[in-house]
């Protein structure tokens, strides 16, 4: 099963578009790379899934390399509501998450 | 669509007692499910897939015998944490995919605070 690296942690102010970016050099072939968002004591919450190239949706996009060793995360224009941790994976297996922290 | 709903939301109890938790599919069938554990600060920890009609798959170091999942139906899964003891207490959370669906994602429900006393 793909294991993912993501950084633990980054800061932003409101306004400011954010990337994630997300390693996961094992991924397997038919594997999609899908993002969640999770608040504390929440489960978490789908954000946006993609195989290859660049998938966008009304919250966010994600660009993924030919190589689909890695993938980001864009988050556009974030708000204080955008503080939150956000997970990659390629299948069922989380990697550690980033906390994602914006300030006023 | 595509809602997973978890009952009950959180939970006390004491040690020596098992803690049924049920995990649903409200608007599809799924025959697959997955449980995670989740530890204050940490990631989700895959704990184990629940299979509809046949025995669940545990992940390493996950004891069956402790944790037992009963997958009877396309819509519902439960965990039953057996003789628990305090560190059991966790966030369990369960996912579902649509039937089907291998590629779509996984739908997860709001997760279960057990706290064992």
């Amino acid at each position: 099963l793909a294991k993912t690296t993501q950084p633990i942690s980054m800061d932003s102010y409101e306004g400011q578009e954010v990337n994630i970016t997300c390693s996961h050099n094992n991924i397997a072939t038919n594997d999609y790379i899908t993002w969640y968002q999770q608040f504390p004591s929440q489960g978490p919450r789908f954000i946006i899934q993609g195989y290859k190239t660049k998938v966008t949706n009304e919250v966010a996009s994600l660009f993924i390399p030919a190589d689909r060793k890695s993938s980001t995360l864009s988050l556009p224009r974030v708000s204080l509501s955008d503080t939150a941790v956000y997970y990659c994976l390629g299948e069922l297996i989380f990697g550690q998450g980033t906390e994602l922290s914006v300030k006023p | 669509g595509a809602v997973v709903s978890q009952h009950p939301s959180w939970v006390i109890c004491k040690s020596g007692t098992s803690v049924k938790i049920e995990c649903r599919s409200l608007d599809f069938q799924a025959t697959t499910m997955f449980w995670y554990r989740q530890f204050p600060k940490q990631s989700l920890m895959l704990m184990a897939t629940s299979n509809e009609g046949s025995k669940a798959t545990y992940e390493q170091g996950v004891e069956k015998d402790k944790f037992l999942i009963n997958h009877a139906s396309l819509t519902l899964s439960t965990l039953t944490v057996t003789s628990a003891h305090p560190e059991d207490s966790s966030f369990y959370i369960c996912s579902a995919r649509r039937t089907g669906e291998g590629s779509s994602p996984l739908h997860f429900g709001n997760g279960t605070r057990l706290t064992v006393t």
